[in-house]
């Protein structure tokens, strides 16, 4: 099915590790982005591509790095993983920047920082 | 700042019940509005949307509507199904920004 892939589905890692959290879209989309969903917090966005060659930080962007690998892909990075970035990631994309055309998001990642 | 408050959960309804998922919004400028839902497992998927005052979004049988004037956009179904068991997320965006601004999520249990 179209649509976006995120790997891995489940994570643990323990403090000072690093790891690359993978997305894919194969709908074409211009626009790609992170977001991490805690308890009680709603979705917050981390980074986001607006096109191919361009990143820029969102609302809660220490302690992450991406890269926009090609038009597909959008990868999150982790340097030195803390109990705080325990969390659900989401990746999304959209046709063009902006929410207003609506986004599809990946079915998430869960990764605990132990 | 821009923001967005949702009723918190859970929610538990009987299967045919009606459901209502109060949102209220705070918003510079002239926010388009929107309601993700969660089923489990899975990512957000766009229920339905609405871009200027009075639009009323519907979709699957769930309607909202944008009030300016209460600045809100309360979710509501006449006849909750079984299936209808996730979390909904109520977002708003600015016309003129990258980015949602999602509520926290109210889970909605159905049971038959």
């Amino acid at each position: 099915n179209a649509g976006v892939t995120q790997t891995p589905k489940f994570q643990v890692l323990k403090t000072g590790q690093s790891m690359t959290l993978q997305c894919a879209q194969d709908m074409n989309h211009n626009s790609m982005y992170w977001y991490r969903q805690d308890p009680g917090m709603g979705l917050r966005l981390i980074y986001y591509s607006a096109s191919e060659g361009t990143t820029d930080k969102g609302e809660v962007p220490n302690g992450y790095n991406v890269s926009r690998l090609n038009k597909r892909e959008f990868s999150l990075r982790l340097e030195s993983a803390a109990p705080s970035q325990t969390s659900v990631y989401f990746c999304a994309s959209s046709p063009t920047p902006g929410p207003n055309y609506g986004y599809t998001f990946g079915s998430g990642t869960r990764l605990t920082v132990v | 700042g821009d923001s967005v408050t949702q009723m918190e959960g859970p929610v538990t309804l009987s299967e045919e019940a009606f459901l209502t998922i109060n949102c209220t919004y705070t918003a510079t400028g002239y926010p388009s509005l929107f309601w993700y839902v969660q089923y489990p497992g899975e990512g957000l998927q766009l229920l339905l949307k609405a871009t200027k005052a009075d639009d009323k979004g519907s979709n699957k049988g769930f309607e909202a509507t944008y009030r300016k004037e209460t600045t809100s956009f309360h979710l509501e179904k006449g006849s909750v199904q079984v299936s209808d068991s996730a979390v909904y997320f109520c977002a708003l965006s600015l016309n003129t920004g990258n980015q949602f601004y999602f509520g926290t999520g109210t889970s909605l249990t159905v049971i038959p």
